[in-house]
């Protein structure tokens, strides 16, 4: 399995423009979850879906920030208007909830993708 | 709401030697999980570990073992025989245990950058 894929891995865009990242969960995962990571506030949930439903978004910003998830393959994370406040790592992770408890709670992390908004 | 504190912000080592990162953990929960995970340089989240609350054994995966004092509600990582490779963020994280949904989110700490000296 190719794991977790994000993309783009970096993206640098200017205050005000709309962002989308992007994130293919580990095929047969019914749990993703968004993570955002700085230096100030190190790794915090934003976001997390079970059967492409969102559970629980308390750790999203603000309205400037929206997740969806389609399909079961596919999900985005989109901040409009950006602010240079937003830079920062997201992380996309998936994870299994059914299964051996071998299997099960570990969450597999894609990537990254750097965001730099000026 | 859960917590999760990592006191040492940095540490080096010798090639080869043994080092233990430190961990500890604030919740009312009875039943959950701990992890570490290792962001080397490429930023990619990796899990090295993890424990079982209900389990008395202490979790082992090759050189990395855990001592897991649930009393004291503190979660250490082992690193035996170190290696250059091991050169990276450690993040402890605990999840909870929620019966019907089977999965949660990661609540982690702020992290200690190992560096092991060649």
């Amino acid at each position: 399995d190719a794991g977790v894929i994000q993309s783009p891995r970096h993206e640098v865009t200017e205050m005000g423009q709309e962002v989308t990242l992007r994130c293919k969960p580990i095929s047969g995962h019914d749990y993703l979850f968004w993570y955002r990571q700085t230096m100030m506030r190190g790794l915090e949930l934003l976001i997390y879906f079970n059967n492409n439903v969102p559970i629980d978004d308390s750790g999203m910003p603000e309205d400037r920030f929206s997740a969806k998830m389609p399909n079961a393959s596919f999900s985005t994370l989109k901040i409009q208007p950006s602010e240079p406040r937003d830079s920062a790592v997201y992380f996309c992770a998936s994870t299994l909830g059914t299964g051996t408890p071998q299997a099960k709670n570990i969450q597999y992390f894609g990537a990254g993708t750097r965001l730099s908004v000026l | 709401a859960q917590t999760v504190t990592q006191s040492q912000p940095e540490m080096s080592v010798q090639e080869a030697e043994t080092v233990t990162l430190s961990c500890t953990y604030d919740t009312s929960e009875s039943n959950y999980y701990l992890f570490w995970y290792k962001q080397p340089p490429s930023r990619q989240m990796i899990l090295v570990i993890r424990q079982e609350a209900y389990k008395q054994q202490n979790a082992t995966e090759n050189r990395f073992s855990v001592n897991f004092q649930k009393a004291a509600k503190s979660f250490s990582l082992k690193i035996s025989d170190s290696q250059l490779g091991d050169t990276a963020m450690y993040f402890c994280a605990f999840m909870k245990h929620v019966a019907l949904l089977g999965n949660e989110k990661l609540t982690f700490g702020t992290g200690t950058r190992l560096t092991i000296i060649p």
